[in-house]
């Protein structure tokens, strides 16, 4: 079936650190990719995503890049902030978004 | 532009007791889904609608969880009666139908349901 593998946390890095976060899928047919983030209290918001293979998307620092020949789409930030401290997940969705499937996520601490 | 409204934000009940979600789609969003996400897990979807029309709630318990979306626009899910098992937090989502954004969701604040 289609599924999401994310890695495990929790993530603990320091300020200025750079961070990467994995994620593998497996789908049948051809899947968008995301990554939404979940701060503390609140719904999941999207970060960034990617429709097709070699796209890279980015937004505040972050980036992804759809990697079709290693179904993955790994998250990565140069230098983090204590302010991007919440709960990253990675999903995919077939066709008209009938299908959204989320990892378990992977909770991120930035210390100052 | 206003968010996905969700209402209570939290609620504590007691087990065999009803409860009821209430959410408002982003203005012009066709689909709204329900999700269910348990601590630690990443959202499950229960039922995604399309306008008033429930495409798929394969993952809905339907013996004790019913939703509504009348008129297209505002959606209720209720439990009745509510099982210990239920404790999680119940997300609502909306996205356009069609466009360069359609397969994007925006979620709302969700409701933390806490059975005892």
């Amino acid at each position: 079936g289609n599924s999401v593998t994310q890695m495990e946390g929790p993530v603990t890095l320091s300020e200025e650190a750079f961070l990467t976060i994995n994620c593998t899928y497996t789908a049948t047919g051809y899947p968008s990719l995301f990554w939404y983030v979940q701060y503390p209290g609140e719904g999941l918001q999207l970060l960034l995503k990617a429709t097709k293979a070699d796209d890279k998307g980015s937004n505040k620092g972050f980036e992804a890049t759809y990697r079709k020949e290693t179904t993955s789409f790994h998250l990565e930030k140069g230098s983090v902030q204590v302010s991007d401290s919440a709960v990253y997940f990675c999903a995919l969705s077939l066709y008209n978004n009938n299908d959204m499937r989320f990892g378990a996520g992977t909770r991120l601490t930035v210390k100052p | 532009e206003a968010g996905v409204v969700q209402s209570p934000r939290y609620k504590i009940i007691e087990k065999k007791q009803p409860v009821a979600f209430w959410c408002n789609p982003i203005s012009g969003h066709n689909t709204l889904y329900w999700y269910r996400q348990n601590l630690g897990q990443g959202p499950e979807l229960l039922i995604r609608y399309e306008n008033e029309e429930a495409v798929d709630d394969s993952q809905l318990p339907k013996d004790r969880f019913s939703a509504e979306r009348l008129k297209g626009v505002d959606s209720t899910l209720k439990i009745q009666p509510a099982e210990l098992g239920d404790s999680a937090v119940y997300l609502c989502a909306s996205s356009l139908a069609e466009g360069p954004s359609y397969n994007e969701q925006f979620f709302g604040p969700g409701t933390r349901l806490t059975v005892l």
